[in-house]
């Protein structure tokens, strides 16, 4: 079946450090890849996108390429804020009849410290 | 700005009590989605719909009912609540025909019952 898996959090960090949270994915098929972010009392928000391999999606900083030959969508961003403290969710999309089934990881959450 | 609208941020509803929570979206989606948010357990999808009048059990529908009379509006509907039903609600919403776009989500709204 098809499912996401990221790495457990969480994470804390310093102002400024370099950030990679990993996702992996299994599905069959050809999903789009997806990240959302989810500030403290707030529904989530799609931060970046990839539909098809190779594709890098990128936002506010933070990057991710479509990985088809490691099944991975891993988030990067060069130097984090702590504006960036979050729970970041990774998901994939994958097409049935009438609607797009979107499965979501467990999410990560990141801390990033002054 | 576009945006999927929860009405309630915030309710506390006693046990048994029917509750409705009603979700609206401005983008002229197709599909609507209601999902619930509990620590460690991730999103969890309640029900969703990929048009009006059509309704399809998610994964944990046990109770709750939903209804979409109009495109734009989903409604969450609690039976007879209980405390097992506290937790976050999540609304959200998509285009039929772009698993590239992602879902928009509301804010959410967290419901205590007591």
């Amino acid at each position: 079946g098809n499912s996401v898996t990221q790495m457990e959090g969480p994470v804390t960090l310093s102002e400024e450090a370099f950030l990679t949270i990993n996702c992996t994915y299994t599905a069959t098929g050809y999903p789009s890849l997806f990240w959302y972010v989810q500030y403290p009392g707030e529904g989530l928000q799609l931060l970046l996108k990839a539909t098809k391999a190779d594709d890098k999606g990128s936002n506010k900083g933070f990057e991710a390429t479509y990985r088809k030959e490691t099944t991975s969508f891993h988030l990067e961003k060069g130097s984090v804020q702590v504006s960036d403290s979050a729970v970041y969710f990774c998901a994939l999309s994958v097409r049935k009849t009438s609607y797009d089934k979107v499965i979501f990881g467990p999410g990560t959450s990141l801390s990033v410290i002054p | 700005d576009v945006k999927v609208t929860q009405s309630s941020r915030y309710l506390v509803k006693r046990t048994g009590e029917k509750v409705f929570l009603e979700c609206v979206q401005d983008m002229d989606h197709e599909n609507m989605f209601w999902y619930r948010q509990d620590p460690g357990l991730g999103l969890r999808l309640i029900y969703f719909s990929y048009d009006v009048k059509m309704k399809e059990k998610g994964d944990i529908p046990e109770g709750y009912s939903v209804s979409r009379e109009k495109k734009e509006r989903f409604s969450l509907i609690l039976e007879s609540a209980s405390t097992n039903q506290t937790s976050m609600y999540l609304c959200a919403s998509s285009p039929r025909d772009r698993n590239y776009y992602g879902y928009t989500f509301g804010s959410g709204t967290r419901l205590t019952v007591v």
